[in-house]
């Protein structure tokens, strides 16, 4: 089964810190994702990327860069984080194949900015 | 560009109990529509999708979900609820290439009563 693994289940940062969140998948997906879920709002698209090397801008990506060296791995990068981006944080991964439609979440980064 | 609405944000029903969890999407062409379930601690996973055909899509978990184009909805059922099933559920219309670019409703939260 297809395992999407975010390196921290909480992390606590303090405001203009640079924070780098990461993200790493074993099924040799193309697609990858980051989403920021906050209560009532649902998910909402950061950033994605469908190559090595390459990023799409989602509905959200003010304050947020992405990094993508490697295919298995997916960085979200907050470069100066501010108390406004405290959220859950979401990575998700997909093939680019049949069945792409189907993306696969981690467990999620609790991220607080103080 | 695509938004999806679920009205309600908590639900609470008795074990043994029917469901049925709203959405409803605006799209101009026909949606790819998906059911994504979030158990506490846990990231999304998939439920049931619907991109074209039958109407009525069965899902993982005995759930079930009919798109409705004429209302513009896709709500998700189920005839009996189990404790297991208390989570958030989330409702998504993708575009285009399905899975790349999904928009998600601001989610159900379910609690089940003993």
């Amino acid at each position: 089964d297809v395992k999407v693994t975010q390196s921290s289940r909480y992390l606590v940062k303090r405001t203009g810190e640079k924070v780098f969140l990461e993200c790493v998948q074993d099924m040799d997906h193309e697609n990858m994702f980051w989403y920021r879920q906050d209560p009532g709002l649902g998910l909402r698209l950061i950033y994605f990327s469908y190559d090595v090397k390459m990023k799409e801008k989602g509905d959200i990506p003010e304050g947020y860069s992405v990094s993508r060296e490697k295919k298995e791995r997916f960085s979200l990068i907050l470069e100066s984080a501010s108390t406004n981006q405290t959220s859950m944080y979401l990575c998700a991964s997909s093939t680019n194949r049949v069945g792409r439609e189907k993306l696969f979440f981690g467990s999620g980064t609790q991220l607080s900015v103080l | 560009a695509q938004s999806v609405t679920q009205p309600d944000i908590h639900i609470t029903v008795s074990e043994g109990a029917s469901l049925e969890l709203r959405c409803n999407y605006s799209y101009g062409a026909t949606p790819y529509l998906f059911w994504y379930v979030q158990s506490p601690g846990q990231g999304l996973q998939l439920l049931l999708k619907y991109f074209s055909g039958d109407t009525l899509v069965q899902g993982i978990k005995g759930f079930e979900a009919e798109f409705k184009r004429s209302q513009s909805s896709f709500n998700l059922r189920k005839p009996s609820v189990h404790w297991s099933d208390a989570a958030e559920y989330f409702c998504a219309v993708g575009a285009g290439n399905a899975g790349n670019m999904l928009t998600f409703g601001g989610g159900t939260r379910l609690m089940v009563k003993p």
